[in-house]
């Protein structure tokens, strides 16, 4: 079946400019976390969401980063006014939701470039 | 912080058995050990998880010490295709909660 989705695959963007980032997690999940992963580094959490409104947003570094997920599905993160320190692969990953020790489902991540 | 402890790199020979330790010595009662590998270029795979008991899948086997404050991944007959990032993780079992990566184990199986 179909796994976790991410578009675009890659984003080159420059300094201060604003990027969406999609996540499509697999149908029937109703936890999305999204993560970021530096070069080097392993996945760093950012937020959660279960179904619609978003569960644990601790790991946002600033105000820069906002994510929704309207109708419980699909998921967007914002950046505004980008910084070349925002340059990583951002991680998506979805999980049934259900019980306390789901499995999280990982998309193939979007390589986010600021020039 | 991540609570885990592994070592930066491993080798292991193609269709040898590869084992990549872990310390997780702050583990409480209830948290999990969970293991997670990332091939170059692609999201993390989930490869399995244990309480206390050891457990095996078609992937791997996880062996937890009796007090908890070790693990070890084996894979039984690595190939080249199992070369890879492998993160071991300390994580809660109540609510859905995050994964904490560590930097993780860099296991090359060569031929």
């Amino acid at each position: 079946g179909a796994g976790v989705s991410q578009t675009p695959s890659n984003k080159v963007t420059e300094k201060g400019k604003y990027v969406e980032l999609r996540c499509d997690p697999i149908s029937g999940h109703t936890a999305l976390y999204w993560y970021r992963q530096s070069l080097g580094q392993g996945p760093e959490f950012l937020i959660y969401f279960q179904g619609t409104g978003a569960a644990d947003d601790s790991g946002l570094p600033n105000d820069r980063f906002f994510a929704v997920r309207p109708e419980g599905s699909v998921s967007t993160l914002k950046i505004q006014r980008t910084e070349r320190g925002d340059s990583a692969v951002y991680l998506c990953a979805s999980s049934w939701g259900g019980a306390s020790i789901d499995e999280q489902f990982f998309g193939p991540g979007t390589r986010l470039t600021v020039l | 912080d991540a609570k885990t402890t592994q070592p930066p790199s491993m080798d292991c020979a193609e269709g040898r058995a590869a084992n990549l330790p872990c310390n997780h010595s702050t583990i409480s009662g209830n948290e999990y050990v969970y293991w997670y590998r990332q091939i170059h270029s692609q999201g993390p795979q989930y490869i399995i998880h244990g309480l206390k008991n050891n457990e095996t899948n078609e992937m791997a086997s996880l062996i937890i010490t009796e007090d908890r404050k070790s693990s070890t991944l084996i894979l039984p007959h690595a190939t080249l295709r199992d070369t890879a990032v492998y993160y071991c993780i300390v994580r809660g079992g109540s609510g859905n909660t995050p994964l904490v990566f560590g930097k993780g184990t860099r296991l090359s199986v060569i031929a």
